[in-house]
């Protein structure tokens, strides 16, 4: 069965403390991997894509990175606005044919000043 | 503003009285597509629409309806709702079909209680 796991679930940093986050797939076929960043009371707002091993995407102070099995969402020296939940997503085709994109469960993010 | 509205933000209502929830969005997007989100549980997929007159089961379609008559708008329908329908939804869109890695654009959700 196709599964996205993201960790942690929850994860506290002082300003200007850089980490990553994770996101693990074991999906077949896979089209391309999505990040999401949702602030509370709102939908996902689309932060990148990325469709094979090795490529990284960057904006502001985040990066995001591709491997056969995972993705990292680097996050560096961060400020109280990234504050969020942050989503990823894996698109594959199903065996009907179709394409199909599931969710995690996200990474709660709190940046304290 | 490019935007996708969600009506209401928050409802709550009773079991087995039908309810709709609307969602429309400005872009001329062909493809929109409806979530629930659960704790724990993530965003997953009740229906979607490919443009007008083409709608499709997502992961959890049971107890939900949905039609797509105009290509702004796809409503959320409910017709006896249920305890367990109770959720935060979310309405999106994208340009073309999610199937050729569009990213979407999402509502600002609709909070439902079923008592």
């Amino acid at each position: 069965e196709d599964q996205v796991t993201q960790s942690p679930e929850a994860l506290r940093l002082q300003e200007g403390e850089s980490s990553s986050l994770n996101c693990s797939y074991t999906v077949s076929g896979l089209r391309g991997l999505f990040w999401y960043r949702q602030d509370p009371g709102k939908g996902p707002e689309f932060l990148f894509t990325l469709y094979s091993a090795g490529e990284e995407k960057e904006k502001e102070r985040l990066k995001a990175t591709l491997t056969k099995k995972e993705s990292f969402l680097h996050i560096t020296a961060p400020k109280p606005e990234d504050s969020a939940t942050y989503l990823c997503a894996v698109q594959i085709i199903t065996n009907f044919g179709n394409e199909k994109l599931t969710f995690g469960t996200g990474t709660r993010l709190t940046i304290i000043p | 503003e490019a935007q996708v509205t969600q009506n209401p933000r928050y409802l709550i209502t009773v079991t087995g009285k039908k309810l709709t929830v609307t969602c429309s969005q400005n872009m001329n997007h062909e493809y929109m597509s409806w979530y629930r989100q659960d704790p724990g549980l993530g965003l997953r997929q009740i229906y979607y629409s490919m443009n007008v007159e083409v709608t499709d089961k997502g992961d959890v379609p049971e107890g939900y309806k949905v039609s797509r008559k105009e290509k702004r708008n796809f409503p959320l329908i409910l017709e006896s709702p249920s305890p367990n329908q109770t959720s935060l939804y979310f309405c999106a869109s994208s340009l073309i079909p999610q199937g050729r890695n569009e990213k979407l654009f999402f509502g600002s959700g609709t909070q439902l209680s079923v008592l």
